[in-house]
């Protein structure tokens, strides 16, 4: 069965500083990965998907995250942390069972961004 | 613009009493989701409907219950045999399984 492990709850970095969010999978398929980000209160919105073309994906706001099957990961990286950055990041798996598919989510990591 | 819509935003229940979250969404998407979500918890899969009038339940399916009627709606209820049922619920489409999900901004419901 697939699974989606987040290395981390909680990840504290100053602005200006690399952002780094781990995420590991488990696929018995080529899986479909995915990040989203939500902030307080909100739905989730998409950073980036691999969907098993180019192995690094860039998303949005300066986002980007690499596919390594060897290391079944997919973490999640910015160079430079901004404020607006803060929020809750949710790394997230295809899952097909019986002819259904589904995404199947990590616990979520929450960045909190410091001056 | 399109997108998905739930409703309320915020929802009290009182004990034994049925609760139904509304969730639209104008994408013309064939895939609908309703997720649980709870602090530390991430997502937790309800119900999901791969087409209309057809749905299956996901991971915590007990103590709730959805039609799917229309392509358009996909509304949830929260039953009196759902015990524990505080916490934020968010409604999600893709236009195919395995394709991105787009999520609507949530319906908090609460006991009174």
């Amino acid at each position: 069965a697939q699974s989606v492990t987040q290395l981390g709850s909680h990840v504290s970095v100053s602005e200006g500083a690399l952002v780094l969010l781990r995420c590991n999978y488990s696929s018995s398929v080529p899986p479909y990965l995915f990040w989203y980000v939500q902030y307080p209160n909100q739905g989730l919105q998409l950073l980036l998907k691999y969907t098993s073309a180019a192995t690094l994906v860039k998303g949005i706001n300066g986002f980007e995250a690499e596919f390594k099957k060897s290391e079944t990961s997919f973490h999640l990286t910015k160079p430079s942390a901004h404020m607006s950055d803060a929020a809750e990041y949710f790394c997230a798996v295809s899952s097909s069972s019986g002819g259904y598919n589904k995404l199947i989510f990590g616990a979520g990591t929450r960045l909190a961004v410091h001056p | 613009d399109g997108g998905i819509t739930q409703s309320p935003k915020y929802l009290f229940r009182k004990e034994g009493q049925n609760v139904t979250l509304s969730c639209e969404q104008n994408l013309n998407h064939d895939a609908m989701y309703w997720y649980r979500q709870d602090p530390g918890q991430g997502l937790r899969l309800i119900y999901y409907s791969q087409i209309v009038n057809d749905f299956q339940k996901g991971d915590i399916a007990e103590g709730y219950s959805v039609s799917r009627e229309k392509k358009e709606s996909f509304p949830l209820t929260v039953t009196s045999a759902q015990k524990n049922p505080t916490a934020f619920y968010l409604c999600a489409s893709s236009k195919q399984p395995y394709q991105p999900q787009h999520f609507g901004d949530g319906t908090r419901l609460s006991i009174l």
